[in-house]
């Protein structure tokens, strides 16, 4: 079935330090991929997706490349805040599925990132 | 601008009680569902809709009913409340057209203790 492994945290680094979350997974078909980010006491918010091959997603300075040859779609940001503190998610969506069943989001377990100043 | 609207964000149960949590989006999706999230393991489906009268189960169902009876609210019942559905809960919406790339909103949660 399909399925999603992300490095377990916590993850600490100092700000302006390099982040790299991994994140593999396990699909039949293309599925498409997100990155969610779960700020404290929020709820989850997009972060970026991709849906197909070798797409590159970004936003407010994180990326992830849709590698499909590796199965991953690792998170980086060159220079972390503390602001980034957060839980961050992979999740991927099975395009195989008929209607809604493509909108069914399957998680990793999250890892949680701490940025000290 | 109000998205997706949980209530209530805490509650304590006694177990065998039962409750609704409420769900409304004012987005105009058709598909929304419930998530739960558990220490080490993610969030798992419960059940979601993919319209006004049309639900199914997720990953999670046992223990939880849903009713979809206008394309805004999706409320998750708890029959009878069991300590192993402590948990935070999350509502979820997106549109269906667009295929498996749809942006899923979530809510900001609800936690549910049963004591």
């Amino acid at each position: 079935g399909n399925s999603v492994t992300q490095m377990e945290g916590p993850v600490t680094l100092s700000e302006e330090a390099f982040l790299t979350i991994n994140c593999t997974y396990t699909a039949t078909g293309y599925p498409s991929l997100f990155w969610y980010v779960q700020y404290p006491g929020e709820g989850l918010q997009l972060l970026l997706k991709a849906t197909k091959a070798d797409d590159k997603g970004s936003n407010k300075g994180f990326e992830a490349t849709y590698r499909k040859e590796t199965t991953s779609f690792h998170l980086e940001k060159g220079s972390v805040q503390v602001s980034d503190s957060a839980v961050y998610f992979c999740a991927l969506s099975d395009p195989a599925g008929y209607g809604g069943a493509t909108n069914k989001l399957i998680f990793g377990t999250g890892t949680l990132l701490a940025v000290q100043p | 601008n109000a998205g997706v609207t949980q209530t209530p964000k805490f509650q304590v149960l006694k177990t065998g009680q039962s409750m609704t949590l409420q769900c409304a989006q004012d987005m105009n999706h058709e598909y929304m569902s419930w998530y739960r999230q558990d220490p080490g393991m993610g969030l798992r489906l419960i059940h979601y809709s993919v319209g006004a009268g049309i639900t199914d189960q997720g990953e999670v169902p046992n223990g939880y009913n849903v009713s979809r009876s206008t394309t805004e609210d999706f409320p998750l019942r708890l029959l009878s409340a069991a300590p192993s559905q402590t948990s935070v809960y999350f509502c979820a919406s997106s549109y269906l057209r667009g295929g498996s790339g749809n942006t899923i909103y979530f809510g900001e949660g609800s936690w549910l203790t049963v004591v």
